[in-house]
Parts: C-alpha cells; structure tokens; sequence
C-alpha cells in the first residue's frame, strides 16, 4: 500500500541556517513524489516534483529535494531560510491505479526565529 | 488563468446538522475536480474524485457525499455532520484529459469545519 512518512512534526530553524525536511515513502511501482507547503490559512502550493530523471530535483523559492531509491526517502532542503518560509510542508506520492490520487504525509510545521 | 474557489473560509456546526461545502473552478473545462480532507493531526485524504458532471467516485466511506451539478462546480455534503468530520477541507482541480499522464492538481484555500 502506498504511504508516506514525515518523521518530524515540528522543526525550528534560525533565519539564514540551512533546512532538511524528511520524507519516506512506500509505493510498488517507480514513484512521481512531490512536495506541498501550505502557509497559514492557504491552500497548498506546489514546491516541486519528481518524475524521472535527474534525481536532484529543483523547485520554487530556492528550495530541492533529492530523490533516493535505496533509501525509499525524498527530502527537501533549502540552504538558507528565510522568515517567509515558515509554513506547514507536504511530500506526497501519486498513486495513478485510479484517480491521480496523492497521498500526503502528516506534515512538518517549520517555524523560523529571527 | 485558472482560479478555484472555495467557500465558506470558516464554518462551525453542531453534530447532526447538515452540511455543504462549495468549490468552483474558473477559466477551464472539463477539469477533474478532488475533495481532501485533512485532520488534525494527519495527512491529507482524497474523499471524492470527479471527472465531469454527475461523475462521482468515493475513495474512503464516510458520512459525506459529493455532487457536480454543472462541469466547474463540485459540491462537499452531509445530512448530518458527526465530531469526526472536523477538519480542514480542500477541493482540487486537474486538467481533465483521456491520457493517464498526470497532470498538476491546482489547490483551493480550503475551509476549515469545526463539529461541535
């Protein structure tokens, strides 16, 4: 069954230090995973995605992730945060046996401090 | 361009009462429209998939319905709401095609349902 694991559920990081958002997940088949932030009140806005291809995956605002079959993980990273970051953060997978069904990790809230 | 709407932003109902949820798309055709639901607590969870009018597909049983009455228009109910349907609801929106290629699912600003 496909899921999707996001260790952390809070992170706080300084303004200008570097992020790593954790996501694991499980899916049969070769997965297409993305990653959502959703600021306070909003919907959720895509931040990047991974079909194929190069597994070091460029998204919006400076962010990337990092596609690792071994180790079934699809991080974020981003080397400097800004206070405009802070938000909630989605990684997902698709699962196309139906619908284009996403199914959504828990979340990481990241709160960044001046 | 393409806009979605969602409304009620906020909506606070005691259990038993009815429900409806409204969510229209702007500026396409056709398109595929979702309902998540996100709990506290948890991750996101497709509710309802449509792709055209009167075209349902329910993911997971639950004490809600949806329906599509008109091809940009897609509509989140209960007859009578219970404590576990509180949560932060999100409709969805995709560029209907026959290809099984995946085409990005466009998010709403949600409404957030408290059941008391």
């Amino acid at each position: 069954a496909q899921s999707v694991t996001q260790p952390d559920i809070h992170i706080t990081v300084s303004e200008g230090a570097s992020l790593e958002l954790r996501c694991n997940y499980s899916y049969g088949a070769t997965p297409y995973l993305f990653w959502y932030v959703q600021s306070p009140g909003q919907g959720l806005q895509l931040l990047l995605k991974y079909f194929s291809g190069d597994t070091l995956v460029q998204g919006i605002k400076g962010f990337e992730a990092e596609f690792k079959r071994s180790q079934s993980s699809f991080n974020l990273r981003k080397p400097s945060v800004h206070w405009s970051d802070a938000a909630e953060y989605f990684c997902a997978v698709l699962d196309q046996t139906g619908a284009n069904n996403l199914f959504f990790g828990t979340g990481t809230r990241l709160t960044v401090i001046p | 361009s393409q806009t979605i709407h969602q409304w009620p932003a906020t909506l606070v109902q005691p259990v038993g009462s009815p429900l409806s949820l409204e969510c229209t798309v702007e500026g396409t055709s056709n398109p595929n429209l979702y309902w998540y639901r996100q709990a506290a607590g948890r991750g996101l969870q497709l509710l309802f998939y449509s792709i055209g009018i009167d075209q349902i597909s329910s993911e997971v049983p639950q004490n809600l319905s949806a329906s599509r009455p008109q091809d940009r228009q897609f509509i989140l109910s209960s007859k009578k709401l219970l404590l576990s349907d509180s949560g932060f609801y999100l409709c969805a929106w995709e560029h209907g095609t026959f290809s099984s290629a995946y085409n990005e699912q466009f998010f709403g600003p949600g409404t957030r349902l408290t059941v008391l």
